[in-house]
């Protein structure tokens, strides 16, 4: 139990365009989730902090405007990176927290490239 | 804010060795510790999660241990493979389910 799936596993995308990840929990759900990134040889750091049915919270240093999180049901949340760059190119993953439980699982994550 | 610092950066060692991978953590006040695989290019793979309230957990060839008050955490692979070559990541969490990861270690085990 307790799975969370993340699509896509991988993207290629031009500069300029936007790429949309989804991570959708199949079994529960998950009233928090949380996105991170990794850029090469460094480690994961937390994006942001999604509810569902409110506006996600950013880490510092984050640009709102360009990872669009949405979390509108309690199986979905996404994370759309708009007029993506060379420099986004990373790895991106999710977690889920379990709704009434202390529990989370993470997505299989999303490498991104962006040429 | 929690800090997690992951001793050796890489390592390597010949097959069939035993060997102990290191996790520190500054903030005890912990929910959860997890140990990770993640392989070059790839995502991540759950290996071990320890409740703060347990010591250890094993997997197969895979141990892992957590000392809470002293903000420690090993991961202990019996009998190493060339298979088992790969970045080891430990991630600890609160209750409100952020993690903070460390930055790894990349283990290479030569046939």
């Amino acid at each position: 139990g307790a799975v969370v799936s993340q699509h896509p596993s991988w993207v290629i995308c031009k500069s300029g365009t936007s790429v949309k990840i989804e991570c959708r929990s199949l079994d529960f759900q998950a009233t928090t989730m949380f996105w991170y990134r990794q850029f090469p040889k460094q480690s994961l750091m937390l994006m942001a902090t999604s509810n569902e049915g409110s506006k996600a919270t950013y880490e510092q240093g984050v640009e709102k405007d360009k990872f669009l999180i949405n979390h509108a049901s309690l199986t979905l949340s996404t994370l759309t990176v708009t007029s993506a760059h060379p420099e986004d190119s990373s790895f991106y993953i999710c977690s889920a927290r379990w709704t009434g439980n202390y529990g989370y699982t993470f997505g299989s994550g999303t490498r991104l490239t962006v040429v | 804010k929690q800090e997690v610092t992951q001793i050796p950066a890489a390592l390597s060692v010949p097959e069939g060795e035993n060997l102990v991978l290191n996790c520190s953590f500054t903030d005890s006040a912990i929910y959860n510790l997890q140990w990770f695989r993640q392989d070059p290019g790839k995502g991540l793979t759950s290996l071990l999660l320890i409740q703060s309230s347990q010591r250890e957990q094993t997997s197969g060839r895979l141990n892992a241990s957590l000392d809470k008050s002293s903000g420690r955490s090993t991961l202990y692979i019996a009998a190493s493979q060339p298979g088992d070559s790969a970045t080891y990541l430990c991630a600890v969490s609160t209750n409100a389910g952020k993690s903070t990861f460390g930055d790894g270690t990349t283990l290479t085990v030569k046939p």
